[in-house]
């Protein structure tokens, strides 16, 4: 069965370093999310994507935040400097055919920022 | 905005018994979709179950099944034949039916089952 997946699946950073997430999203879904969850919160929507621009962001996607798929494939979320409350579980997320569609999750990505 | 919210943060069940989780939403759209994710201590977020809004007809998948309750904004999932395997949180989530594929998240019910 086809899936989300999501590189690395733990990375440490310094705070005010830049960071990459990545994520590959199901071959043929055409719509993207990403979501944080800080440990022990729910699940908060970051961002969606769509056409190769963004759909709708959440307050908490601020000029710190980034997305875009640069290769046709995979689908990044960078952080441009980060923040001790940047740590956190990053799931990316991936659609079909419409905004509709069941939203699959990658297994994600465990962020700490020092 | 939509808001989600599960009354019971922690829940526990008997193996082979049936346990039923909570979930209420507010809302003012009429087009949306609701699921059910379970979050194991892996952290991987799987898909449970979807309703659509439009649907009066409760959805369900194996052991689990909702009951869906449009006018009273209710969203409960039950499970039937609870195995230990089904520890896990579980996330109440809706989605607006034109909204960019945003979702909103409960803030979560631990379950544990227990041998």
């Amino acid at each position: 069965e086809p899936e989300v997946t999501q590189t690395p699946s733990h990375q440490v950073t310094q705070m005010g370093q830049e960071v990459i997430l990545r994520c590959v999203p199901i071959s043929n879904h055409l719509y993207f999310y990403w979501y944080r969850q800080i440990l022990g919160q729910k699940v908060e929507f970051l961002v969606s994507f769509y056409n190769n621009e963004i759909s709708e962001k959440s307050e908490i996607f601020d000029d710190q935040f980034s997305v875009e798929r640069p290769d046709g494939s995979n689908f990044t979320l960078k952080i441009r400097s980060t923040k001790l409350e940047d740590s956190a579980m990053y799931f990316c997320a991936t659609g079909g055919n419409a905004w509709a569609d069941t939203q699959y999750f990658g297994p994600g990505t465990r962020l700490t920022v020092l | 905005a939509q808001t989600v919210t599960q009354s019971q943060p922690e829940m526990s069940v008997q193996e082979a018994e049936t346990v039923t989780l909570s979930c209420t939403y507010d809302t003012s759209e009429n087009n949306y979709y609701l699921f059910w994710y379970k979050q194991p201590p892996s952290r991987q977020m799987i898909l449970v179950i979807r309703q659509e809004a439009y649907k009066q007809q409760n959805a369900t998948e194996n052991r689990f099944s909702v009951n869906f309750q449009k006018a009273a904004k209710s969203f409960s999932l039950k499970i039937s034949d609870s195995q230990l395997g089904d520890t896990a949180m579980y996330f109440c989530a809706f989605m607006k039916g034109t909204n960019a594929g945003k979702s909103t998240f409960g803030d979560g019910t631990t379950l544990t089952v227990k041998p």
